[in-house]
């Protein structure tokens, strides 16, 4: 069982470079996030989509944008990276925004 | 602002032993909590939930308490193993929104 995938693993860009991270799911889940991990910070939400067709900023939307393509993708781009998005991104999927929610295994991006 | 705080960032415990982790939260409108485990290189994986209506939950090894008066939660791992050794975040949701704390480091020494 995959679960919840996100493309790629590793990243390194230069700053100003645009990425897109990958992320999906196989479990048929309605809600699906982005956040990222810092030291000494825990996880933040970047973005959100409740159900497919919509999105919502979460606490740390700046700098990102996303697209729920269908039910089971959910993608991140950075278009103009920096130096401070340099983190850990994780993919997550839930059935509703009120069940535990299944993570990919992250993607460590680092901007230069 | 941070809405949920974990204030121990690590914790060391003797295998066997009972292992407490605890997080405070600020926001009286959560209505559901989590605990999530994390190994390195590794996304979170769910390891035990609680809805504001309950005070208690048990599942196996683990228990979680609720204090909703004090904003509190805690997890109990009884008894500690060596393979508990990880990451721990707990979670509150409002309105399909997660907020993570900053995670407690547990050490469970053999």
């Amino acid at each position: 069982n995959a679960g919840v995938t996100q493309t790629p693993k590793f990243q390194v860009l230069k700053t100003g470079q645009s990425m897109t991270l990958q992320c999906a799911q196989d479990m048929n889940h309605n809600s699906m996030y982005w956040y990222r991990q810092d030291p000494g910070m825990g996880l933040r939400l970047i973005y959100y989509s409740a159900s497919e067709g919509t999105t919502d900023k979460g606490e740390v939307p700046n700098g990102y944008n996303v697209s729920r393509l269908n039910k089971r993708e959910f993608s991140l781009r950075l278009e103009s990276a920096a130096p401070s998005q340099t983190s850990v991104y994780f993919c997550a999927s839930s059935q509703t925004g009120r069940q535990p929610q299944h993570f990919g295994d992250g993607t460590r991006l680092s901007i230069l | 602002d941070q809405q949920v705080k974990q204030n121990s960032p690590s914790l060391s415990v003797q295998e066997g032993r009972i292992s407490i982790l605890n997080c405070d939260y600020t926001n009286s409108m959560f209505d559901y909590f989590l605990w999530y485990k994390k190994y390195p290189a590794e996304g979170p994986t769910f390891l035990i939930s609680i809805s504001s209506i309950k005070d208690k939950n048990e599942d196996g090894r683990f228990t979680v308490f609720l204090n909703k008066s004090a904003k509190h939660l805690s997890l109990h791992i009884v008894p500690s193993q060596p393979g508990d050794s990880a990451v721990y975040f707990c979670a509150a949701t409002l309105h399909d929104q997660f907020y993570f704390g900053t995670g407690t480091s547990l050490t469970v020494i053999p």
